[in-house]
């Protein structure tokens, strides 16, 4: 069966400091990978999503980045960040044949200091 | 801008009732739907799929559809206090079939008072 991994589950940081988040998906081949913010009380907000190695699709103008350096990793990062990043960090995937399902990893909650 | 609307609620319903979800989305080509539950301070969880006109039942969760009114429901049978969650709709609009994108709605909360 497919798992996904997200670490750190929680992270404090200060404004300006960079950021790294990781994501990795196990059981699965190919797959397309998504990276979502969710604001305190808000929903979802597509950031970046990967239909393959080292193809990246931005959503939203902002000072994230994504890379996809491997087949199931997946990972955002930032230069400096903003008090405006913190939220609630959600790695996803889907098979890239069939009906789109997305399924979502155990998220990752950034507080920016 | 292809949209997926919910109301945001609480909806709030006894334990044992109907609690009802809806769902309007903006794209009429639009191909797959879904219903997705997050508990407080947890990540979405997928609980239906949905992808032709009707109903499809799982367990006490009943998704309907009608792509001719563009809208999509879930029913929930016999609520219980587990139920209190948010119920996000999710839709994936026509041309993203190859990338898997989802427009989500702001999801309705639903509290299922014991």
């Amino acid at each position: 069966s497919q798992t996904i991994h997200q670490w750190p589950a929680t992270l404090v940081q200060p404004v300006g400091s960079p950021l790294s988040l990781e994501c990795t998906v196990e059981g699965t081949s190919n797959p397309n990978l998504y990276w979502y913010r969710q604001a305190a009380g808000r929903g979802l907000q597509l950031l970046f999503y990967s239909v393959g190695i080292g193809q990246i699709s931005s959503e939203v103008p902002q000072n994230l980045s994504a890379s996809r350096p491997q087949d199931r990793q997946f990972i955002l990062s930032s230069k400096k960040l903003l008090l405006s990043d913190s939220g609630f960090y959600l790695c996803a995937w889907s098979a890239s044949l069939g009906y789109n399902e997305q399924f979502f990893g155990p998220g990752t909650r950034l507080t920016v200091l | 801008q292809k949209e997926v609307e919910q109301n945001s609620g609480p909806l709030s319903v006894p334990e044992g009732a109907i609690a009802s979800l809806n769902c309007t989305y903006s794209d009429r080509g639009s191909q797959s739907f879904f219903w997705y539950r997050q508990y407080s301070g947890k990540s979405p969880e997928l609980i239906m799929s949905i992808y032709s006109n009707g109903d499809k039942e799982d367990g006490r969760f009943t998704a309907q559809l009608n792509k001719a009114s563009q809208y999509v429901s879930l029913l929930i049978r016999d609520s219980q206090p587990s139920d209190s969650a948010t119920y996000l709709c999710a839709v994936n609009p026509n041309g993203s079939s190859n990338t898997g994108k989802l427009i989500f709605g702001q999801g309705t909360t639903l509290q299922v008072k014991p």
